[in-house]
Parts: C-alpha cells; structure tokens; sequence
C-alpha cells in the first residue's frame, strides 16, 4: 500500500506571494492532518479535515487555509508570505483520526520564503 | 494549554538500551504516539498506545500509564541508524490533530 504523498517537495517563494500544498493519503484514510514544524516551535498542528470539512483547527493566521476534496486528497493554501513561514510542512492521514487509528506522516514539502 | 515534556538529549553505546521518558499533561487523552525522525526527513510512525501496558514491536517498546500521565520508549540493542529524534505526541480529542512534545535527539555512540 502506497504511503502518504505530498507535492511539491521543495519550494522556493518570495514574501507576499502565496503557496498551495498538496497531501494524498493512504488509500482508505479518510482523516488529513497538516503540521508545520520550523527548528524554533518544533511540530505544529495547523489543521485537519475529515470527508471534506474541517475538523481541528490550530492556532495559525487566517492567511494559512486549506481543502479537502472527495477523494480525501487535501490541499493547503498560505496567502502573503511571510520569512517566517519558511519551514517544513507535514500531512500526515488515519483512517478516522479515532483512538485506536494510527497516523502516518507524508514526507514533508519544504518551503522557503526568501 | 498541552504540557508534554520528555529530555532534550540522550547518549548511548551502541548494543546498549536507552530509554526515552515523556510526561504529559492533557485537556484529554485518545492516544499517545512515538515518532522517530532523522534530521531533514518526515517523522516515521513507531508506536501508538490508548490503554495502559507495554506494547512491543522487535526492539522498540512502548510503555503507557494514564493515571501518572507517562510514557516511556524503550530502544534496545542500539544500533548506529537509531542517531535520530525521538517525537512523542499527544492525541488530545478525537481527530486527527497530534500535540507534540519537543523531541529527544538520541546519539549512538560506537
């Protein structure tokens, strides 16, 4: 069975523009989790979305947004860039995000915002 | 807030054991988790424990007891690839959404 993926891997932007991350899950999980980690604040929890509505929110700017479409792929979206969002994002999926369902992290897109 | 503490760093001998505490104080409890991660790489899932005892998984264990709100990961027979950060979260609520603590960089020696 196919892991979690996300695109693109490396990302380089400028301040004030905006990025949009892909996560496809493991085929059969219905719960996408987002996670921010930077060397400062170690893993964040940004947001996760379940049969396309969110679920959990973190405590992040309304710049940092995200989707979920039917097939359970989710997309996040950050608006105005700033310096310091310049970190590694993480999904990471469960089948539920119920206790008892394990979570699997995709391999992260590190973004760069020079 | 979510309090979840466990060593900042951690040295051991190759073959040896090392064992990775994690205290944590939670609105709620569905579950904790161990992650290892490599520098520059994506956490890798390595246990998940919700009821109290020890779960087992060739040389990683995991150790969980609600009501003293402590875990425990035990590695044995270290090996040099074991060099890594020990993550332990939290599932606080139902959902997807994991509090982490900071990590313990554990460094194997030969």
């Amino acid at each position: 069975k196919a892991g979690v993926t996300q695109t693109p891997r490396y990302l380089i932007k400028t301040r004030g523009q905006q990025v949009t991350l892909s996560c496809s899950p493991i085929s059969g999980h219905r719960s996408v989790s987002w996670y921010q980690q930077t060397p400062g604040q170690g893993l964040q929890f940004l947001f996760e979305y379940f049969s396309e509505t969110q679920r959990n929110k973190g405590n992040f700017p309304g710049r940092f947004s995200g989707r979920q479409f039917s097939n359970s792929r989710s997309e996040m979206n950050v608006s105005t860039l700033e310096l310091g969002d310049s970190a590694l994002y993480l999904c990471a999926s469960s089948l539920a995000g119920l206790a008892g369902d394990e979570q699997y992290f995709g391999p992260g897109t590190r973004l760069t915002v020079t | 807030g979510q309090n979840i503490d466990q060593p900042t760093e951690m040295t051991a001998t190759e073959g040896a054991i090392v064992q990775i505490n994690c205290t944590y104080q939670t609105s709620g409890f569905n579950g904790l988790f161990w992650y290892q991660q490599h520098a520059g790489e994506a956490p890798t899932f390595l246990s998940y424990n919700v009821l109290d005892g020890l779960e087992e998984k060739g040389r990683f264990s995991s150790f969980l007891s609600r009501s003293k709100g402590y875990s425990y990961l035990l590695l044995k027979e270290l090996q040099m690839k074991d060099s890594a950060s020990y993550l332990c979260a939290v599932r606080v609520t139902e959902g997807g959404k994991l509090s982490f603590g900071a990590g313990t960089t554990v460094t194997v020696r030969a």
